[in-house]
């Protein structure tokens, strides 16, 4: 199967540090990544994990465990713009090409 | 600029009209996919492609087809057949490849059935 959990929702105040956790159950796992979305608007490219480890950008990481199925993303130094859905999402290895399954989005709500 | 262009963004029907949404990209992008997304859940794969003139069904194909006549674009048409086609739609494209890649989104359309 390709089941992905993520928490619905998450709060924070800004300029703290908040983990939004994934995991997955799928089977030709090929990677995951994470996205941005704010409201009304498309996705936007986060980050990528193929590997088991820490992949840090400027205030974001994501961190990768293939043996558990699970991933998080962290975000510091929370700014208010950072209050959008964050999507995880796993590509899924067919036969010779790959889709992407995405979770339900953690809303991520920044408070003053 | 590369990209992928969908339109328009907003789109209103008719119940029992058939209705294409167009997506186009530049950016030489062997697959393409279109996904579903209703308010406060994830995105839900409809179609993909791979390469032109082939297409698969995703998780919810039906009431929806496609077509893949050139490489740069992949309209998708929403039949009167989709019980509840209101929804936002996402059109992406990605380097077709073994490996997982980024997908690019386009813009989305908001179709809204009356």
């Amino acid at each position: 199967g390709q089941n992905i959990d993520q928490p619905t929702e998450m709060t924070a105040t800004e300029g703290a540090i908040v983990q939004i956790n994934c995991t997955y159950q799928t089977s030709g796992f090929n990677g995951l990544f994470w996205y941005q979305q704010h409201a009304g608007e498309a996705p936007t490219f986060l980050s990528y994990n193929v590997l088991d480890g820490l992949e840090e950008k400027g205030r974001f990481s994501s961190f990768l465990s293939r043996s558990k199925g699970y991933s998080y993303l962290l975000l510091k130094e929370l700014q208010m713009k950072d209050s959008a859905s964050y999507l995880c999402a796993v590509s899924f290895r067919g036969s010779g090409y790959s889709t992407l399954t995405f979770g339900k989005g953690t809303m991520l709500l920044v408070s003053p | 600029d590369g990209g992928i262009t969908q339109s328009p963004k907003y789109l209103f029907r008719k119940e029992g009209q058939n209705v294409t949404l167009s997506c186009e990209q530049n950016l030489n992008h062997d697959a393409m996919y279109w996904y579903r997304q209703d308010p406060g859940q994830g995105l839900r794969l409809i179609y993909y492609s791979q390469i032109v003139n082939d297409f698969q069904k995703g998780d919810i194909a039906e009431g929806y087809s496609v077509s893949r006549e050139k490489k740069e674009s992949f309209p998708l048409t929403v039949t009167s057949a989709q019980k509840n086609p209101t929804a936002f739609y996402l059109c992406a494209s990605s380097i077709r490849g073994a490996r997982g890649t980024e997908a690019f989104f386009g813009q989305g359309t908001r179709l809204t059935v009356v």
